[in-house]
């Protein structure tokens, strides 16, 4: 059974930084590539980040881009998200998820984890 | 970016009814197009992948049809189960981009 388990949500300042895991099991993390997708109280989903099998392949939401950096450990089964200079708009949940196959461009997200809440707050 | 743009963002509806769901991108995907359903307080579920390939496990009164720029969702006959909020999701390009969502709720 694929599980995806988020950790790291805190209550943060604005202009702080935070980094949020994701513990995989369940399948063969490392062929299989992983999203970050978060979702604001009561909002749509918004897609984040993604990653390839073996990291080469990386993208980010415009939102993101240059403040947040997502990476992989693949003997570790593990995910992450590095959230610097977070603002009041980065709050949200914040899914782990498995694509559909080795990218994480050109097919679905197939799982998602429960999420970690990241509240970013003065 | 691609931006998705789904219709009705809202939908009120009673059990047995068929209802449909559009998803319209902003350029042409071809069929990479993704269907999820949440329900409060889950985590979303993937429905239906290259814009009409059901999922194990989904009932077969969900269908998804669609190519370029133009998709839909049916479900034939809704169920008490299937009251939740449904999202569209561009899977060609990065960014990623889901629609604003459809929630169906109960007449």
């Amino acid at each position: 059974e694929v599980q995806l388990v988020e950790s790291g949500g805190a209550l943060v300042q604005p202009g702080r930084s935070l980094r949020l895991s994701c513990e995989a099991s369940g399948f063969s993390f490392d062929d299989t590539g992983m999203h970050w997708v978060r979702q604001a109280p009561g909002k749509g989903l918004e897609w984040v980040s993604g990653i390839s099998w073996n990291s080469v392949s990386i993208g980010y939401a415009d939102s993101v881009k240059g403040r947040f950096t997502i990476s992989r450990d693949n003997a570790k089964n593990s995910l992450y998200l590095q959230m610097d200079s977070l603002t009041i708009e980065d709050t949200a949940l914040y899914y782990c998820a498995k694509a559909e196959n080795w990218n994480y461009v050109g097919g679905s997200i197939e799982h998602w984890g429960l999420g970690t809440l990241v509240t970013v707050t003065s | 970016d691609i931006q998705m743009t789904q219709s009705p963002s809202y939908v009120s509806a009673s059990v047995g009814d068929r209802v449909t769901i559009t998803c319209r991108a902003s350029q042409g995907i071809s069929n990479w197009l993704v269907w999820y359903q949440q329900k409060p307080g889950k985590a979303p579920k993937l429905l239906i992948s290259a814009a009409s390939t059901l999922q194990s496990g989904v009932p077969s009164r969900f269908s998804g049809t669609g190519s370029g720029t133009d998709f839909t969702l049916t479900i034939s006959s809704l169920q008490p189960e299937d009251f939740a909020t449904y999202y569209c999701q561009q899977a060609n390009s990065v960014p990623l981009t889901f629609g604003g969502g459809t929630k169906v709720e109960i007449k």
